[in-house]
This record gives structure tokens, sequence and C-alpha cells, in this order.
């Protein structure tokens, strides 16, 4: 079945620090890819998809590109803030509606 | 513009107690979907509907849970018989359900459910 692998369980960094989040997926379709960011006490809220090969999303200083080569859909941020503390998740959506399925989610922490 | 919004937010039962949880769509939206979030197995999709038609229910428990959407404004998930290891947050989300690989869910806050 489709599966998403997230490497880093927990980041840690200083504000303006570079951020990566490394996400790989696996599907037998050619699935839309989405990032998700939950803050304690919420639901997952979109940040942003990419739905085709070398497509750039981005939001609020995040990006990633999808790459179909190394099915790859890795997060980034130039310069990270006390504010983005959060659990970051990678989804890959699959079926005519896009059911979601989730990578294990990154928790990132950012001293001031 | 409102967002999703479940209710109860949080919700203590008994095992085997029933629970009932809502969740009202965003207005507009046609798809519905329901997952579950723990801590060891993270985020799990339990099943979804569109134009109020269950669609996938692949990743519902086959026993005590079902689910319902009986008008486009609000879905149901019931479980019955509660036990200890249903304790969970569960989540709800819609998107606009027109199909292909534009459509963005946008999920509700959550039920956080313990089951005592």
């Amino acid at each position: 079945g489709d599966s998403v692998t997230q490497t880093e369980g927990q980041v840690a960094l200083s504000e303006e620090d570079f951020l990566t989040i490394h996400c790989n997926y696996s599907a037998s379709g050619y699935p839309a890819l989405f990032w998700y960011v939950q803050y304690p006490g919420e639901g997952p809220q979109f940040l942003f998809r990419a739905s085709r090969d070398k497509e750039k999303g981005s939001s609020r200083g995040f990006e990633a590109t999808y790459d179909k080569g190394t099915t790859s859909f890795h997060l980034r941020k130039a310069s990270v803030q006390e504010s983005d503390s959060a659990v970051y998740y990678c989804a890959l959506g699959s079926g005519s509606f896009n059911k979601l399925t989730f990578g294990a989610g990154t928790r990132l922490a950012v001293c001031p | 513009n409102a967002g999703v919004i479940q209710t109860p937010r949080h919700k203590v039962t008994g095992k085997g107690q029933e629970a009932t949880l809502w969740c009202e769509p965003i207005s507009g939206h046609s798809a519905v979907f329901w997952y579950r979030q723990t801590i060891v197995q993270g985020l799990e999709f339990l099943t979804y509907f569109r134009n109020q038609a269950p669609i996938d229910d692949s990743g519902m428990p086959k026993e005590r849970f079902s689910a319902q959407m009986p008008n486009q404004s609000h879905s149901t998930l019931k479980i019955q018989s509660t036990q200890p290891q249903d304790s969970a947050v569960y989540l709800c989300a819609s998107s606009l359900g027109l199909g292909g690989r534009g459509d963005t869910q946008y999920f509700g806050p959550g039920t956080r459910l313990l089951v005592l």
C-alpha cells in the first residue's frame, strides 16, 4: 500500500536557521503531495500541496518541490522563527478525492 | 467563514459505553473524511463520504465503529461498546470534492476521546 516516510522525528533549531525536513513516499499511482502543520490542541492545518512532477508548493516561507524521480517532497525554509515550532506532516493523496496517507510527523522546536 | 466544526471537543466514556462524535463540514464542501490520531499509530484514515454517500471505509475497524452522513451539513462517527484502545483524537476533514489531485482537505480541531 501507499506510505510516507519522514526521516526526522524531531528537529531542534535556533531562530534564523535553515530548515529541511525530509519526506519520501511510495505509491502505486501518481499522488498529490501535501504538507500540513499541527499546533497543540488543534487539527492539522493545510500548508501547501503539489500535484505534479517538478511543481513547487509554498506558503509562509516554507516550500517543497515534487520530485517523482526520487519520490521526495522535502520541506525547506530559509530562516525559521520561534512561531514555526509545531509538528509537520507530509502526506500523499490517493483515489478520486485524495484520501490522505500521512507520515509519522516531525516535531520542530525553534529556540529564540 | 467557519471551518470544520467538531463536537464535543472532549469526551470521557466508561468501558462498554457508546460514543457519538459529530462533524459539521465547511459549507459547500461535498466530501467529508474521518481520521484517528494516536501517539503510537499517528494519523490514520478511517472513512469518507461524498455527497453524503459512503465512498471508502477501508480504515474503519470492522466491529463497533460506524459512520453516517444523514445530510450535507453533518456527519457522525459512532463507537459502540468503547474500549480503552479506542482512546484517541478523532479528526474530521472536508474538501470541495471536485475530484482529482487538486482537492485539499481542511481539518477540524478534533474530538479527544478518553475511554476509562
